[in-house]
């Protein structure tokens, strides 16, 4: 099984922020890659896929890059909506996603 | 309005079965593979299996040990989970996902909770 380990678990920041979450994957899955946020008691949104294509919808803070191992999920400057849990998602062997990543207010 | 509304969650004794399913409306459900995932309490997302649209595909997720098993029906634009043999580990919220491209999910239903406990 290929496991994804994201970092950090949980990330303070403030409002205008750039906020960077990282994604390993224990073995290579080129850009089988996506990102979802996920607020409680909400099912998850994507987000992007195949590592950098944003969601149609997605405003464009948000970014994606990496292939093979290592990812990042990029919030170019942070706005109120998007304090939630963000989980990655590999498909180059089935799915196994993150333990996800928290982003809460400074 | 494009949705999935999954059902048939609730209460179960440990050792129990339990079968949810997936209403799906707005789009063709008959041309998409589907997902289920699921997510314990506090906990994070589990990949739980995939159906694709046809149904030729299916894949499950090793922890299952053969005890769920997908299915869908595309005339009535419904799929199912059938839970088998269920134990605490199984208590989550279970949602179906529509799959685009491959198996990456941009659609999502609600969720139904299931609970395993005596």
């Amino acid at each position: 099984d290929i496991q994804m380990t994201q970092s950090p678990s949980t990330l303070s920041a403030s409002v205008g922020d750039r906020v960077t979450i990282t994604c390993r994957a224990s073995q290579s899955i080129s850009s089988w890659l996506a990102w979802y946020q996920q607020k409680p008691g909400i099912a998850p949104k994507l987000l992007i896929y195949k590592a950098s294509t944003l969601e149609t919808g997605v405003p464009s803070r948000f970014s994606g890059s990496g292939s093979g191992t290592e990812f990042t999920l990029t919030i170019s400057s942070l706005q109120p909506d998007d304090f939630a849990t963000y989980y990655c998602q590999q498909y180059s062997s089935y799915s196994t996603f993150g333990q996800g990543t928290k982003v809460e207010m400074k | 309005e494009v949705q999935l509304v999954e059902s048939g969650g609730g209460l179960v004794k440990p050792g129990g079965s339990l079968r949810l399913s997936c209403a799906a409306s707005g789009f063709t459900f008959s041309t998409y593979s589907m997902n289920w995932v699921r997510q314990a309490p506090g906990k994070g997302l589990e990949w739980v299996s995939f159906i694709s649209f046809s149904s030729s595909q299916i894949y499950y997720a090793d922890s299952l040990k053969g005890r769920f098993t997908i299915s869908r029906d595309n005339a009535k634009n419904l799929l199912f989970l059938q839970m088998n043999s269920l134990t605490a580990d199984d208590t989550a919220v279970y949602y179906c996902a529509r799959v685009k491209g491959q198996l990456w999910s941009d659609l999502w239903g609600q969720g139904t909770l299931v609970t395993v406990s005596s």
